[in-house]
């Protein structure tokens, strides 16, 4: 069936350096692939995402970027700050619009 | 403009026993989703509707799981009877319609069943 796999599972990195999460998605058909982000006792929040007919999209500290060849997508935050500690969620959107979620990945910022 | 409003956020209930969970959408917002959550997990889709329609109910156990959605707002979520495994967090979330992208999520309902 269809799924997203997501790496890594946990990443920790020093304040100011980049952090990058990188998911892999099984549905060639898949048009939609937003990135959430959820920290401790809330529902997750969309910070970014991308549609098939672009490659990349950059918010601020944050970046998306899509390889439909390959069917991969990556979050890269660049210069992170201690706020960006929580748990990222990829997903992909299949034909029926159903998001197919990754497992998550803890990020850690070490001060 | 309020959020995606749920009750209770926490419920401690022997197995067995029947829960409900409550979700209010963003004023507006056609879609609304229940999902599951369990620890160090994605979210999980229970059922979706489009107004007051159920569109995509596959992945609810629907022998004790029951959902509606009166008059295309307000939602309720019911487990009768609950079990131990329906341990955790039930998410409802919001958008304007299915194919516009962006779900908005309540905090969530956390269930234990002891």
């Amino acid at each position: 069936g269809e799924n997203v796999e997501q790496h890594p599972s946990t990443l920790s990195v020093q304040e100011g350096d980049s952090a990058v999460i990188k998911c892999t998605y099984s549905d060639s058909a898949s048009n939609y692939f937003p990135w959430y982000k959820q920290e401790l006792g809330k529902g997750p929040q969309l910070i970014i995402d991308i549609r098939s007919n672009v490659g990349e999209k950059k918010d601020q500290r944050i970046a998306v970027t899509l390889n439909k060849t390959a069917k991969h997508f990556s979050l890269h935050i660049t210069e992170t700050q201690p706020e960006d500690s929580a748990v990222y969620f990829c997903a992909a959107s299949n034909s029926n619009y159903q998001l197919i979620w990754g497992a998550g990945t803890k990020l850690i910022i070490k001060p | 403009e309020a959020g995606v409003v749920q009750s209770p956020r926490y419920k401690i209930i022997e197995k067995k026993q029947p829960v409900a969970f409550w979700c209010n959408p963003i004023s507006g917002h056609n879609t609304l989703y229940w999902y599951l959550q369990n620890l160090g997990q994605g979210p999980e889709l229970l059922i979706r509707y489009e107004n007051e329609e159920a569109v995509d109910d596959s992945q609810l156990p629907k022998d004790r799981f029951s959902a509606e959605r009166l008059k295309g707002v307000d939602s309720t979520l019911k487990i009768q009877p609950a079990e131990l495994g329906d341990s955790a967090v039930y998410l409802c979330a919001s958008s304007l319609s299915t194919s516009t992208g962006e779900l908005f999520f309540g905090e969530g309902s956390r269930l234990t069943v002891l």
